[in-house]
């Protein structure tokens, strides 16, 4: 089956530290891959995602390779920001039967401080 | 505005009462999904609807039912709320390109079961 396994949570940084989340999955196709981030009080919004294996994604200082040999996405950042605290979720979509819909994983609590 | 928007955004319920969340949407997309957020497991899916005529099982739609009014309006009904079913909600909708299937977010219905 399809499933996504992302590193627990929380996670606790000062400003400007580096980031990473580790995100692994399994595929019974040729996944794309996505990483949601949810801010507090909000619904979840795409941060970046990729298609096809090698490709990074990249958004708000975010990036994410698909890795395919290792089946992972994990997603990094070079200097994290107060603004950054949020939930981050890894994602995969693979097409059956011609419908396509997501699987996620649980979800890393990040918080960042002053 | 939104392009995908909730009510109610906040429900308090008492159990065996019948509810039902509404969703609806500008974005002109065929798909949308109703998953539902616990803490700690991530968001999983309770329906989705890939047009007006379809409806599909997720993978835990037992104790709920949907309706799909119109494209842009999708309702999640709980029929005989009951405690366990105290979550936040939330409605997506996508429509798939060439590569990968994007899910929009609502803000989430945060529904409380007495």
């Amino acid at each position: 089956g399809n499933s996504v396994t992302q590193m627990e949570g929380p996670v606790t940084l000062s400003e400007e530290a580096f980031l990473t989340i580790n995100c692994t999955y399994t595929a019974t196709g040729y996944p794309s891959l996505f990483w949601y981030v949810q801010y507090p009080g909000e619904g979840l919004q795409l941060l970046l995602k990729a298609t096809k294996a090698d490709d990074k994604g990249s958004n708000k200082g975010f990036e994410a390779t698909y890795r395919k040999e290792t089946t992972s996405f994990h997603l990094e950042k070079g200097s994290v920001q107060v603004s950054d605290s949020a939930v981050y979720f890894c994602a995969l979509s693979v097409s059956q039967g011609g419908s396509e819909k997501l699987v996620f994983g649980k979800g890393t609590k990040l918080t960042v401080n002053p | 505005d939104a392009d995908v928007t909730q009510t109610p955004r906040n429900r308090i319920t008492k159990t065996g009462k019948r509810i039902m969340l509404e969703c609806s949407q500008t974005k002109g997309h065929d798909r949308m999904y109703w998953y539902r957020q616990d803490p700690g497991l991530g968001l999983q899916l309770i329906y989705y609807s890939f047009d007006v005529k379809d409806i599909n099982k997720g993978e835990i739609s037992d104790g709920y039912s949907v309706s799909r009014q119109a494209q842009a309006k999708f309702s999640l009904s709980l029929e005989s709320a009951i405690p366990n079913q105290t979550a936040l909600y939330f409605c997506a909708t996508s429509d798939p390109g060439l590569a990968g299937d994007t899910q929009y977010f609502g803000p989430g219905t945060r529904l409380t079961v007495l």
